[in-house]
């Protein structure tokens, strides 16, 4: 079945570190997100994609950064891990059409000390 | 500017019981509008959608919503509660000034009490 998964599911990481979130679907989809969840806040996007190469800001993009060199990857780059960036990560993914659907992986639980 | 607003932090319910959980929009046109649920330690599970047509929306696990033009509304319900819809519930709408985005609401949460 096509899926959406996200790996580390958990991270533990110091400050200054850069980290690095996998988000891998097999819906062959062109568009992709990064959403952080925190309390109070609902989800918030971090950055997306519109396909190979294709990259924007979301509402929440500093110290993120993302690279979409083929249609199933995008992966999340965190450069140096700060404490405000400790959060549960969301990569989602859908097709084009404007009444298509997003559809969410597990998620990744970022802690940064 | 577009949102999307859940009024209410939280919402109890007796399991038999029917339930509502609020959602209102703002939004330029016609409106695209998603529900999600939240179970612990899960990513977000599509439940429905509206985008145009009948006013209510039927989708998975016997939930419907109500899209209301004229109050910007869109009620998630559920004619009788059970014990396992205590989640996370998110209201979305399409973004439609930047094509495929999803703006989220703050997300209520349901108990269901047995």
């Amino acid at each position: 079945d096509a899926e959406i998964t996200q790996s580390p599911r958990h991270k533990i990481t110091e400050t200054g570190r850069q980290v690095t979130l996998a988000c891998h679907q097999t819906w062959n989809h062109n568009n992709m997100f990064w959403y952080r969840q925190d309390l109070g806040h609902g989800l918030r996007l971090i950055h997306y994609s519109y396909g190979v190469q294709d990259t924007n800001k979301g509402e929440v993009s500093d110290g993120y950064s993302v690279s979409r060199s083929n249609t199933e990857d995008l992966p999340l780059t965190l450069e140096s891990a700060a404490s405000s960036q400790t959060s549960v990560y969301f990569c989602a993914s859908s097709r084009e059409g404007l009444t298509d659907t997003q559809y969410f992986g597990p998620g990744t639980r970022l802690t940064v000390l | 500017a577009q949102s999307v607003a859940q009024p209410e932090d939280q919402v109890n319910v007796a399991e038999g019981n029917p339930l509502t959980v609020k959602c209102t929009y703002s939004v330029s046109g016609n409106p695209y509008l998603f529900w999600y649920v939240q179970y612990p330690n899960r990513g977000l599970q599509f439940l429905l959608k509206y985008i145009t047509g009948d006013n209510l929306v039927k989708g998975s696990y016997g939930f419907e919503a109500e899209f209301n033009k004229s109050q910007t509304s869109f009620h998630l319900k559920k004619p009788s509660a059970l014990v396992s819809d205590s989640a996370l519930y998110f209201c979305a709408v399409r973004d439609m000034d930047s094509s495929y985005k999803l703006i989220f609401g703050s997300g209520t949460r349901l108990l269901v009490r047995p």
